[in-house]
């Protein structure tokens, strides 16, 4: 079981704005990092920190964190943007290790 | 630009060990959490461990007995072992570079980042008799 927990799916119309959250005690401490994965692709870093960006991702990913939970939001939502989104942690044990949310599908309408 | 590259054994057999490297070019090692993270088929990210340049690691407790990372530092490689491999350790195994600190803010309780900035490309494992 993971101690971070996403939603399995989530599906936004095209264009419009969509959030996809992720829960668990270390973020209260930690920021979440956010990683897109498209199928048969490594995972790719779209969100760290507070709300950073790398270079390359485009400006409609956006992250945001209250309490215990953390939000990846893409603001007016493109086909390029289905995927599986990941987002990781260290855990709350204190004992600096990783670990990842479930997962989020998100479906593109 | 910062590339990692990795390779190893892809078809093992039960209670084998497998074993697989990455290679990091174009930055540098130090300062870095050097990771593993693998993927079931069909089925989400899993960190495996990491070390750091100066050899100390992290293990994911449900794999710690059987995980060693190591590091190379001479040939900026670092190395994953696993033994005594079942069907269930049947994955991509990604290596990455793993950035972790203390963001400070004078007038709240301090808050930390972790994240992975840069992945190898995936090697996929299976295990099969």
């Amino acid at each position: 079981s993971s101690e971070l927990t996403q939603d399995p799916a989530v599906s936004v119309a095209l264009g419009q704005t969509v959030r996809i959250t992720c829960q668990g005690d270390s973020l209260r401490s930690y920021y979440a990092s956010w990683y897109q994965q498209k199928p048969g692709q490594a995972p790719v870093l779209v969100i760290y920190g507070k709300n950073n960006r790398p270079s390359g991702i485009p400006d409609r990913f956006s992250g945001s964190s209250s309490g215990n939970t953390a939000s990846l939001t893409i603001t007016g939502a493109q086909a390029e943007d289905e995927a599986d989104y990941y987002c990781n942690s260290r855990d709350s044990s204190g004992n600096h290790l990783g670990v990842f949310g479930g997962g989020t599908k998100l479906t593109v309408l | 630009q910062v590339q990692l590259q990795q390779w190893g054994a892809g078809l093992l057999k039960p209670s084998e060990t497998l074993s697989l490297t990455c290679a990091v070019y174009g930055g540098s090692f130090s300062g870095y959490y050097w990771s593993w993270i693998r993927q079931p088929p069909g089925k989400g990210l899993e960190w495996i461990g990491e070390i750091n340049h100066s050899g100390s690691t992290n293990y994911n407790p449900s794999l710690k007995s059987r995980v060693t990372i190591s590091v190379d530092t001479s040939k900026n490689q670092f190395s994953l072992k696993l033994s005594s491999v079942t069907a269930a350790d049947t994955a991509v195994y990604y290596c990455a570079r793993g950035i972790s600190g203390v963001v400070v803010v004078a007038a709240t309780p301090k808050r930390y980042y972790y994240y992975m900035d840069v992945w190898g490309k995936g090697t996929t494992v299976t295990v099969s008799s």
